[in-house]
């Protein structure tokens, strides 16, 4: 257990669903991360949050919405996804943004159908 | 795209030391050093940083060259549990984005 809890550990879901990933952590961390990795890709950061506000979209397509009601939650929206969006989707923490070590959760494994 | 230079995969004895070279010939002078690994399918995790001198923490130590063009990872006495992919990433200062590469798998055999 990193200090980073994301849920569900796995999720199948298909391209008409709406579905939610969850963050959270408890680590007094100020910043937190969504990044994307594709099957035999390097990690894609999607977005950054530092004290709660956006600061990096990274061309991410509309239908992954992030939200992040406070500093020790992190939620990814997802809707109309297509079967190129399976992936595993992981969290990750920092003291501030990029300035200490990131905390990364286990992820979530997405596969739509 | 990264901006760190690792080769795709080595191979370590175990019990042997392994070292990992990272080439980072246009980090800025604020910028540190970061290394991650990732065990299969599992998030990230952090190892240790550095920014112009050496470090060494229980996990692992980092060498720096005097230009901070390249480093090097050093486990000390490799396990078949430090089998992994490991990523070199620069980092912090005015960039606050770590930017993951392909990384470079070690293979710790018996």
């Amino acid at each position: 257990e990193t200090g980073v809890t994301q849920t569900p550990r796995h999720l199948v879901m298909g391209m008409t669903n709406k579905k939610s990933l969850k963050c959270e952590q408890h680590l007094g961390h100020n910043a937190m991360y969504w990044y994307k990795q594709s099957a035999k890709k390097p990690l894609e950061l999607m977005f950054v949050y530092n004290f709660k506000e956006q600061t990096e979209n990274n061309s991410v397509p509309s239908r992954f919405s992030p939200e992040c009601p406070n500093s020790s939650h992190l939620f990814l929206h997802l809707h109309t996804l297509q079967p190129e969006d399976s992936a595993l989707y992981l969290c990750a923490s920092s003291r501030t943004a990029g300035v200490w070590g990131y905390t990364f959760g286990s992820g979530t494994r997405l596969t739509v159908v | 795209d990264a901006k760190t230079t690792q080769p795709p995969s080595m191979d370590c004895a175990e019990g042997r030391a392994a070292n990992l070279p990272c080439n980072h010939s246009t980090i800025s002078g604020n910028e540190y050093v970061y290394w991650y690994r990732q065990i299969h399918s599992q998030g990230p995790q952090y190892i240790i940083h550095g920014l112009k001198n050496n470090e060494t923490n229980e996990m692992a130590s980092l060498i720096i060259t005097e230009d901070r063009k390249s480093s090097t990872l050093i486990l000390p006495h490799a396990t078949l549990r430090d089998t992994a992919v490991y990523y070199c990433i620069e980092g912090g200062g005015s960039n606050y984005k770590l930017t993951f590469g392909k990384g470079t798998l070690l293979t710790v055999n018996p």
